[in-house]
């Protein structure tokens, strides 16, 4: 199992500024994920950040309004920039080892609040 | 990706048996079963996966369509805390795809004292 960490847990922010949310992992994994779920929605894939390569983005997704780090292979961390209300929303942290058999695991959850 | 179907809702009374279905008649035979649940204010956790035979474990048991067009998740006794929403999700490894899991809206079930 992996056990993930996530900073802040939330945080209300002013229209135009930027956040970075930081997710830590106790152990090394290949594979993380970041995800966003507005309210009452499901979850939707930002992108996949893996260690040694840019991230890749989902449809809808850009880089320059959410940039990814992944310097290592137990963290990594997502900015979201020039935000807006419409960015308010719970920002989760996934991890999974390679292959369609394993497990992944999620981190609690960044809460933001955009005003 | 491969889309799965699932009610949007169901109910249970506690202590009775849950059959939570999906329908995934466009499944791949590389691709898993995976079946994931959120509990209120938390972050999805695992539940359970398969790829072609019925398999169990603690939290409960997956069913598998002999095609594997279908499957259903079994909660053997509901309880308060099962209440959750519970997603099925079908999840493959290639190049392109990397493994990622792709929600849909799930099933919220709701458990009855």
């Amino acid at each position: 199992s992996a056990v993930i960490s996530q900073k802040p847990s939330r945080d209300i922010c002013q229209r135009g500024t930027s956040l970075t949310i930081q997710c830590q992992v106790d152990s090394q994994v290949t594979m993380m994920f970041w995800y966003r779920q507005q309210p009452g929605q499901s979850l939707t894939l930002i992108a996949t950040a893996n260690q040694g390569s840019e991230a890749t983005y989902e449809s809808g997704f850009v880089i320059d309004k959410f940039p990814i780090s992944r310097p290592n292979l137990t963290f990594s961390t997502l900015t979201v920039s020039n935000m807006s209300p419409e960015d308010s929303s719970i920002y989760l942290c996934s991890v999974a080892g390679q292959g369609g058999y394993n497990e992944q695991f999620f981190g609690p959850g960044t809460r933001l609040t955009v005003l | 990706d491969a889309k799965t179907t699932q009610p949007n809702s169901m109910e249970s009374n506690e202590e009775e048996p849950v059959h939570l279905p999906c329908n995934h008649s466009t499944i791949s035979g590389t691709d898993y079963i995976h079946w994931y649940r959120q509990l209120p204010s938390q972050g999805p956790e695992y539940v359970i996966h398969g790829l072609t035979s019925n398999v169990n474990n603690r939290m409960a048991s997956l069913a598998i369509a002999e095609d594997r067009k279908s499957s259903t998740l079994i909660l053997h006794r509901a309880t308060l805390r099962d209440a959750a929403v519970y997603y099925c999700i079908l999840r493959g490894f290639d190049s392109s795809n990397t493994g990622k899991l792709i929600f849909g809206q799930g099933t919220t079930l709701q458990v009855k004292p």
